[in-house]
């Protein structure tokens, strides 16, 4: 079985302020883990993915985040949050003994203020 | 082909009335997936294809919803005598088979179904 848990439903910082949104996993196997954003009305899109090598992974939009085995966690990271950053973003796992099916958290909704 | 197309954009309904959604994938992908997405919560895997055979299917697809992808190209979900509970956000996705390198998934904009 293979399950994400977001537990911050929303995050709210100030424009340049560093911006962090968590995320906990868990799966039988070796995890696959991605983020995702979604802009309102509109269909996710990719921001990064750790599938295996360097724990730090750098993605789309200036985001970043930390693959943490020890504690099941793959935080996302940006180090100066944008007004435009305002969104909602979904981690998701897929399990390595499955080749098909994502399972995502509920979501945080990030608000950017200026 | 610049990404995964989804028509309707938004659909309202009767409550009892069937519809039907369509998903273009990106032309060179292989996999095709339906996941569902109600609002507050991520979404929800329905059911997935590779070139057009229906490979897996989730026990949220009850027998009132069936999917199609008759030429491994485009798909069809059909929802009969809807339900006011299956007013939800519609999202297709396409992959090639092999997710090493790539990003997975590609997402559609989505189908907003609502039932009244």
């Amino acid at each position: 079985a293979q399950s994400v848990a977001q537990p911050e439903d929303q995050v709210n910082v100030a424009e340049g302020n560093p911006l962090t949104v968590k995320c906990t996993y868990s799966v039988s196997g070796n995890p696959y883990l991605f983020w995702y954003v979604q802009y309102p009305n509109r269909g996710l899109q990719f921001l990064l993915k750790y599938i295996t090598g360097d724990n730090l992974v750098k993605g789309s939009y200036g985001f970043e985040a930390e693959f943490n085995k020890s504690q099941t966690s793959f935080h996302l990271k940006k180090p100066s949050a944008l007004v435009s950053d305002s969104a909602l973003y979904f981690c998701a796992v897929r399990d390595g003994s499955n080749d098909y099916k994502l399972s995502f958290g509920a979501g945080t909704t990030v608000t950017v203020r200026a | 082909d610049t990404g995964v197309s989804q028509d309707p954009r938004h659909k309202i309904t009767k409550r009892g009335q069937n519809v039907t959604f369509r998903c273009d994938p990106i032309s060179e992908h292989n996999r095709l997936y339906w996941y569902r997405q109600t609002l507050g919560q991520g979404p929800e895997f329905l059911t997935y294809f590779q070139n057009e055979a229906q490979l897996e299917k989730s026990r949220l697809l009850s027998d009132r919803f069936s999917a199609e992808r008759p030429k491994g190209s485009f798909s069809t979900l059909e929802i009969q005598r809807t339900e006011q509970g299956d007013s939800a956000m519609y999202l297709c996705a396409s992959s090639l088979a092999s997710w090493g390198s790539s990003s997975g998934y590609t997402f559609g904009s989505g189908t907003r179904l609502t039932v009244v």
